[in-house]
């Protein structure tokens, strides 16, 4: 199986801060990386598919970059509505793995 | 608008069954690829489970393979997931999603709001 690795598993930032999250996949996915949004009681959005095409309706401040094993989910500009948890997922093979998660918090 | 609906969850205790549904709205449900996804309380997210649109190919993750059965009956627009020999590990909010193949790329576009099963004596 592929395991997929984020880092790091939580940050604190501030409105208006540029955030970055890591995934790293054990083997190479190619361009097989998902990444998802996650709010507090609520079911996961996709934001980004094929590591950097951006879901129809997700802001322009969110981008992914990567392929291979190293992959990147960008903020560019942090809103109050983006405090939440961040999943990669890769969907090269089965099983569809995820990540374990990335927290944003509040500084 | 595209819908799904999980229902089923419950309190079961260990090694007995229980089977969730998931009713499908807005889309032509028999176009589509369907998963199974949970997470226990306070952990990440875990794939469950895989359905091609046809209901003739299936995948499982490791954790319930055996034990776990994913269907669908496309007439009726539903996904299910019949789960036996429950442990107190499978105990999680159980999401079904839509694959929604954007660009060819498997992509779990859309989800339900999930159902909780709570395995426990």
């Amino acid at each position: 199986d592929i395991q997929m690795t984020q880092s790091p598993s939580s940050l604190s930032a501030s409105v208006g801060d540029r955030v970055t999250i890591s995934c790293r996949a054990s083997q190479s996915i190619r361009r097989y990386l998902n990444w998802f949004q996650q709010k507090a009681g609520k079911a996961p959005k996709l934001l980004i598919y094929g590591a950097t095409s951006l879901h129809s309706g997700v802001p322009s401040r969110f981008s992914g970059s990567g392929s291979g094993t190293e992959f990147s989910l960008n903020i560019s500009s942090l809103q109050p509505e983006d405090f939440a948890t961040y999943y990669c997922q890769q969907v090269d093979s089965t099983p569809l793995t995820f990540g374990g998660g990335t927290k944003v918090e509040l500084k | 608008d595209v819908q799904l609906v999980e229902s089923g969850g419950d309190l079961v205790q260990p090694g007995r069954s229980l089977r969730l549904s998931c009713a499908a709205s807005g889309f032509t449900f028999r176009d589509y690829e369907m998963n199974w996804v949970r997470q226990a309380p306070g952990k990440g997210l875990e794939w469950v489970a895989y359905i091609n649109s046809r209901g003739n190919t299936m995948y499982y993750g490791e954790s319930v393979r055996g034990r776990f059965t994913v269907s669908r009956d496309n007439a009726e627009n539903s996904l299910y997931l019949q789960m036996n020999s429950l442990r107190a590990e499978d105990t999680a909010v159980y999401y079904c999603a839509r694959d929604g193949r954007l660009s060819g790329i498997r992509s779990l576009d859309f989800w339900g709001q999930g159902t909780l099963v709570s395995v426990s004596s």
